[in-house]
């Protein structure tokens, strides 16, 4: 019963190649977010959506794009890999990701995807 | 300009010492939150502590402790009498609310090595 998971958790892939991670929270949160860690284990955002809506897209790549089918779930979909696309992907979810009344929820974390770009 | 800084990048200390684990943070808002989270080298990364602006009460959970500042834009983790289980990157990180939206803004992390 793991609250966030992510699929799959290693990923070793060619230069140029598409590939997809998914993640999928059971915490019943609207907010779901794509981390990269990159191999200084500095962690950064890259999106953020809640309840299916886009509400942040940092400085990405066009290469990578993000998917929400449901609030349950947050895919990313990774065109033409790059040698320096290699890092460790964690997906988050929290339970409102908006700025309410100053209330801020928890953000918490699957294991991680590790993508090796070759 | 960095939002939140962790100085120490690696802390070594041997089993049963303290050790506390700083992080300096920068923000125009008023109303903020500040977390840390610690990652095993399993590779996840846990929950630890969240802290909201208007409350700075130290907390103490077990053997782990938090020191809040406004003073000095401090939020300081001390871990007493340090386990090999401890050892881990530990990161801090911001939350602001100026955007309309929550984000993380996090450290560059402190590795902490605790040795038999």
């Amino acid at each position: 019963d793991t609250a966030v998971s992510q699929t799959p958790k290693y990923l070793v892939t060619q230069m140029g190649n598409d590939k997809s991670i998914k993640c999928e929270q059971n915490l019943g949160h609207d907010t779901m977010y794509w981390y990269k860690q990159d191999s200084k284990k500095f962690l950064k955002i890259m999106f953020s959506y809640n309840n299916k809506e886009l509400i942040i897209n940092e400085t990405v790549p066009n290469r990578f794009s993000p998917k929400s089918p449901d609030k349950a779930h947050l895919n990313l979909h990774i065109n033409s890999l790059e040698l320096g696309d290699s890092a460790v992907y964690f997906c988050a979810s929290s339970q409102e990701g908006r700025w309410l009344a100053g209330d801020q929820e928890t953000q918490y974390f699957g294991p991680g995807t590790r993508l090796l770009v070759l | 300009a960095q939002k939140v800084t962790q100085a120490q990048t690696e802390i070594s200390v041997v089993e049963k010492e303290d050790v506390t684990l700083d992080c300096v943070y920068e923000t125009r808002d008023t109303t903020y939150y500040l977390f840390w989270y610690k990652q095993p080298p399993s590779g996840e990364l846990v929950f630890l502590i969240r802290r909201n602006s208007f409350d700075e009460q130290n907390e103490i959970s077990g053997r782990y402790s938090w020191n809040f500042q406004k003073s000095t834009s401090s939020f300081n983790f001390t871990i007493t009498a340090s386990q090999v289980v401890d050892s881990a990157v530990y990161f801090c990180a911001l939350s602001e609310g100026n955007s309309g939206y929550s984000t993380l803004t996090f450290g560059k992390g402190t590795m902490l090595l605790v040795s038999p």
